[in-house]
């Protein structure tokens, strides 16, 4: 993904559905994804992260599935709570870069309805 | 409690006016970051450094500058040169080995106001 300084993309989705967000990224050599929630004026707080060896990994009510065919990341988060309404940034790095440095992607403003 | 610090969290400056964010880590780690996020946009990157006594400029470098003089901080310094300093800044480090785990922890940001 890449930060282009554009406004955020939203998904608006009710209590109990299941959520997803798509991120697409751009370098094929990339190996190492991770999403984050950032929530209103604070710091980005890690989600799940899922290395390019892998297609699907799961953690608690979150999935990241990884399709390196396209270029494609997903979030998919179970039975939405109010809580995880936030904004979600996918990242990405590959093994050039092996100190850490991310590639950010725009973010998604995820809204939850009670 | 390991994790990371910025202060302060809300900094008011006149125009003209240079201003230095903090950020210190006691996670250990070799690299770290520091960020830049406008309402409703993305992160957008300004400095890194992999080591101690090194940085490399990020994508919005002008009008900003670093140092690194220990491995634990990493200050950001807003100069009268950066056009349209208001913006929440926000610093993070990584471990940085090369290990393949390239998660940056983030510090909880600070909010510059230009007035």
């Amino acid at each position: 993904g890449e930060s282009v300084g554009l406004h955020l993309p939203t998904l608006s989705v009710q209590e109990g559905d299941n959520s997803i967000i798509n991120c697409a990224y751009s370098n094929s050599a990339s190996d190492y994804f991770i999403w984050y929630k950032q929530e209103s004026g604070k710091g980005p707080q890690f989600i799940i992260d899922i290395r390019s060896n892998m297609d699907k990994r799961q953690g608690q009510r979150v999935t990241v599935l990884l399709n390196k065919t396209v270029k494609h990341l997903s979030l998919q988060i179970a039975a939405t709570q109010p809580g995880d309404s936030a904004v979600y940034f996918c990242a990405d790095s590959w093994g050039g870069t092996s100190y850490g440095k991310l590639t950010f992607g725009q973010g998604t403003i995820l809204t939850v309805h009670p | 409690d390991g994790g990371i610090t910025q202060s302060p969290k809300y900094l008011f400056r006149k125009e003209g006016q240079n201003v230095t964010l903090s950020c210190e880590q006691n996670l250990n780690h070799d690299a770290m970051y520091w960020y830049r996020q406008d309402p409703g946009q993305g992160l957008r990157l300004i400095y890194y450094s992999q080591i101690v006594n090194d940085f490399q400029k990020g994508d919005i470098a002008e009008g900003y500058s670093v140092s690194r003089e220990k491995k634990e901080s990493f200050p950001l310094t807003v100069t009268s040169a950066q056009k349209n300093p208001t913006a929440f800044y926000l610093c993070a480090s990584s471990i940085g080995d090369g290990g393949g785990n390239n998660e940056q922890f983030f510090g909880p940001g600070t909010r510059l106001t230009v007035l």
